[in-house]
């Protein structure tokens, strides 16, 4: 079974531009979360998904969104990006059941704001 | 607000020892602790995953426990190797009525383990 697959890999902007990133969960995996990783703050909770609905929001600035589509595949834009959104971007997946909560997570998109 | 404590931040050592990773939180109000392992520049693998109601899981040469009352998680691992050089993770996840919630992180220790 395919792991989660994360595109693009690496990612270069400039600041306030806005980027949009993609994740496609492991197949018959519902829910989504993804997170921020940098040096500095170590990992933070951006948000979850489930059945295309968000269930969870970190404490990030409305500038970060995202939204899950009917196949599970989920996306996050940040738009106006700041030299602080440098970091990188994790999408975990979790299955049903009763291996539920565990999450399973992507290689990341590597995000570099200049 | 639950915070994760990993100590040491790094640690080095020779291949073939036994060690010990500890984890920290405050709020005991846990569903489960899981443990990741992060190469550089790489995503989380799962190592293990413990459930409130558990005492240790072990996986390998892997074995970690879970004390919920005291706020404490450790991971011993047993005749290390180079390979498992590396960055570990534990996180937590509160109590929650719907499936997966999120996750609060540890800082994480730098695992080196040399020849």
């Amino acid at each position: 079974k395919a792991g989660v697959t994360q595109t693009p890999r690496y990612l270069i902007k400039t600041r306030g531009q806005q980027v949009t990133l993609s994740c496609s969960p492991i197949s018959g995996h519902r829910s989504v979360s993804w997170y921020q990783q940098t040096p500095g703050q170590g990992l933070q909770f951006l948000f979850e998904y489930f059945s295309e609905t968000q269930r969870n929001k970190g404490n990030f600035p409305g500038r970060f969104s995202g939204r899950q589509f009917s196949n599970s595949r989920s996306e996050m834009n940040v738009s106006t990006l700041e030299l602080g959104d440098s970091a990188l971007y994790l999408c975990a997946s979790s299955p049903e059941g009763t291996r539920a909560y565990e999450q399973f997570f992507g290689p990341g998109t590597r995000l570099t704001v200049l | 607000k639950q915070e994760v404590t990993q100590i040491p931040a790094a640690l080095s050592v020779p291949e073939g020892e036994n060690l010990v990773l500890n984890c920290s939180f405050t709020d005991s109000a846990i569903y489960n602790l899981q443990w990741f392992r992060q190469d550089p520049g790489k995503g989380l693998t799962s190592l293990l995953l413990i459930q409130s109601s558990q005492r240790e899981q072990t996986s390998g040469r892997l074995n970690a426990s879970l004390d919920k009352s005291s706020g404490r998680s450790t991971l011993y691992i047993a005749a290390s190797q180079p390979g498992d050089s590396a960055t570990y993770l534990c996180a937590v996840r509160r109590r929650s009525t719907g499936t997966a919630s999120k996750l609060t992180f540890g800082t994480g220790t730098r695992l080196q383990v040399t020849l």
